[in-house]
């Protein structure tokens, strides 16, 4: 398995524009998160799946910002009307059940977003 | 609220060893664990620990104390390539909550 991947991996926008982020995890995993990470900071949690189905959203998150994970496979992000606030690494990261060892999350290299 | 304290900046040199202290508030918790991550890479995961004690893997061993809302990363025999940013991170429930990190610097 080639880990966790992301695309794309960097992205410029102008501000109001929309964008839409991909995540594939590791097969087998079927937890799922989205982390937002600015610089000189720690990642900050934005949602996370199991399967399908969407178990917690940040409530710092706008409602801007939607996440779906249709299939229980790849995930995708959305971010409407960006801001220049919105410019930031978005991290994916997986794991395995809980009953398998989900307290490990194998993250993806990240989508740099940039809002001009 | 919840928050997670530890250091800015640590520098060391080679062959040293070095420990990274967490203290953490936070309303829930499953466990803490400790990330890696180099410039403009991924966070990796280094350990994690859900009881009180030291967990050893390799170079780096972690510690929890629970009662004492504390943790640290304790990295031996350091290596350039150590150079990097480290994170704790609270589990809480499904999620992670990570500290704002900690850049080692190793010298020759």
């Amino acid at each position: 398995d080639t880990g966790v991947s992301q695309d794309p991996r960097h992205k410029i926008t102008k501000r109001g524009q929309n964008v839409t982020f991909r995540c594939d995890p590791i097969s087998e995993h079927n937890r799922l998160y989205w982390y937002r990470q600015t610089l000189g900071q720690g990642p900050e949690f934005l949602t996370y799946f199991q399967n399908e189905a969407q178990l917690e959203k940040s409530r710092l998150l706008s409602d801007r910002f939607s996440a779906e994970r249709p299939k229980g496979s790849f995930s995708t992000l959305e971010i409407q009307r960006t801001e220049q606030g919105d410019s930031a690494m978005y991290l994916c990261a997986s794991s395995l059940p809980r009953d398998r060892g989900y307290e490990t999350q194998y993250f993806g290299p990240g989508t740099r977003l940039l809002v001009l | 609220g919840q928050s997670l304290e530890q250091p800015s900046e640590v520098t060391a040199v080679e062959g040293a060893i070095v420990q990274i202290n967490c203290t953490y508030q936070t309303s829930g918790f499953y466990g803490l664990s400790w990330y890696q991550q180099h410039d403009g890479g991924a966070p990796t995961f280094l350990s994690y620990n859900a009881l009180d004690g030291l967990e050893e893997t390799g170079r780096f061993s972690s510690f929890l104390s629970r009662s004492d809302s504390y943790g640290y990363l304790l990295l031996q025999e350091l290596q350039m390539k150590d150079s990097a940013s480290y994170f704790c991170a609270v589990k809480q429930g499904g999620k992670l909550i990570f500290g704002q990190g900690t850049e080692l610097s190793v010298k020759p």
